[in-house]
């Protein structure tokens, strides 16, 4: 089992650029999730899904969007890049509430938006 | 909107000391809370899970407690090493939202 697997690594953007960011799992879970992590913080909820096709808003959604139309895969789509969406991305993945609630993650990403 | 917090935000000890990190939390209508370990650079990595209906979780020398009335939870690291060097983040969950403290970085001197 690779687990949680997030491409790119690290990756640099101009202002107003766009770009996806990839997820994918392989432990058949139902649940997955977009953090973001800036310097020193914690981790904040961008957006989550709770099976392919579903998706939902999670404490900071704006200038991000999702799709699950796989149960594997999850990205998150960056529009018009901006300065403050400089920050460290993870993707997690768990089974539903009452099936065993552990998150897994992945190893992030890095984006820098100059 | 729930708020975590994390109680000290560094600490420093030398090798063979227990110690207790803390977290706290506003909304006390929790799903449960989960303790993790950051590394530099690094993803997380699971520590320890509490469901809101139990009082503690225990795996090795960690020992997680929740007292979910009062919103707190701690994580006691027994007899401490160099290895345990890293950063402890705990996040509870309120139903599919997961909110994170900011951590806990961990110092343990050889």
């Amino acid at each position: 089992n690779a687990g949680v697997t997030q491409t790119p690594k690290f990756r640099i953007l101009k202002i107003g650029q766009s770009m996806t960011l990839q997820c994918t799992q392989d432990m058949n879970h139902n649940y997955m999730y977009w953090y973001r992590q800036d310097p020193g913080m914690g981790l904040k909820l961008i957006y989550y899904s709770v099976g392919a096709g579903i998706t939902d808003k999670g404490e900071v959604p704006n200038g991000y969007n999702v799709s699950r139309s796989t149960t594997e895969d999850f990205p998150l789509r960056l529009e018009l890049a901006a300065p403050s969406q400089t920050s460290v991305y993870f993707c997690a993945s768990s089974y539903p509430p009452g099936s065993g609630d552990e998150q897994f993650f992945g190893p992030g990403t890095r984006l820098t938006v100059l | 909107k729930q708020e975590v917090t994390q109680i000290p935000a560094a600490l420093s000890v030398p090798e063979g000391e227990n110690l207790v990190l803390n977290c706290s939390f506003t909304d006390s209508a929790i799903y449960n809370l989960q303790w993790f370990r950051q590394d530099p650079g690094k993803g997380l990595t699971s520590l320890l899970l509490i469901q809101s209906s139990q009082r503690e979780q225990t795996s090795g020398r960690l020992n997680a407690s929740l007292d979910k009335s009062s919103g707190r939870s701690t994580l006691y690291i027994a007899a401490s090493q160099p290895g345990d060097s890293a950063t402890y983040l705990c996040a509870v969950n309120n139903f599919n939202k997961f909110y994170f403290g900011s951590g806990t970085k961990l110092n343990v001197k050889p």
